[in-house]
């Protein structure tokens, strides 16, 4: 099946700071990538869809100037966690898609811990 | 609000027997179900789906049933093996959406 990885696999940074997560598609081209969030005991939740060369479309309740989202290229998505604070803590996990219906393959996540 | 919500955070099977996961939903508009199995430290791994034109769907041990008066699947798993466990994710979409609604998991065990 396709592979997605993420970088870093987790992240403990200081409240203030920001933090940048990255997203790749190893063997095909992402045309769509979701950004999902997964606090403890909770479902995934999705924050953010990205379109290949255009603007990510942000849930409702998700801050787009604080999560900062690019992807600039097939292959690659970014999100980056803008002064960070504690109750940034999560564990962030993406997925890739060929297009738009495709099937959904889901990175391994990346686990971020805020001081 | 949850809107996919699997109640039993947790579930021990033996090997060999059937596991049944559930999964209730309260937006009558969702249209389309999958289940993914996730291990630990990898991301969630597409298993089964269906349509809610149907009410049943198979794919050699696992078979999803919709019933959609009582706005509820379920995921057998039979038999039930050890490489089998793991954490189990319900997802609906609708109207052909790419957003998937996630419930909470349910954490399945195989005991040998």
């Amino acid at each position: 099946g396709a592979v997605v990885s993420q970088h870093p696999s987790w992240v403990i940074c200081k409240s203030g700071t920001s933090v940048k997560i990255e997203c790749r598609s190893l063997d095909f081209q992402a045309t769509t990538m979701f950004w999902y969030r997964q606090f403890p005991k909770q479902s995934l939740m999705l924050m953010a869809t990205s379109n290949e060369g255009s603007k990510a479309t942000y849930e409702q309740g998700v801050e787009k100037d604080k999560f900062l989202i690019n992807h600039a290229s097939l292959t690659l998505s970014t999100l980056t966690v803008t002064s960070a604070h504690p109750e940034d803590s999560s564990f962030y996990i993406c997925s890739a898609s060929e297009g738009p219906h495709n099937e959904q393959f889901f990175g391994p996540g990346t686990r971020l811990t805020v001081l | 609000d949850q809107q996919v919500k699997q109640n039993s955070p947790s579930l021990s099977v033996q090997e060999g027997r059937i596991s049944i996961l559930n999964c209730d939903y309260t937006n009558s508009m969702f249209d389309y179900f999958l289940w993914y199995k996730k291990y630990p430290a990898e991301g969630p791994t597409f298993l089964i789906s269906i349509s809610s034109i149907k009410d049943k769907n198979e794919d050699g041990r696992f078979t999803v049933f919709l019933n959609k008066s009582a706005k509820h699947l379920s995921l057998h798993i039979v038999p039930s093996q050890p490489g089998d466990s793991a954490v189990y994710f319900c997802a609906a979409s609708q109207g052909g959406s790419e957003k998937l609604v996630f419930g909470k998991g349910t954490k399945l065990t195989v005991n040998p």
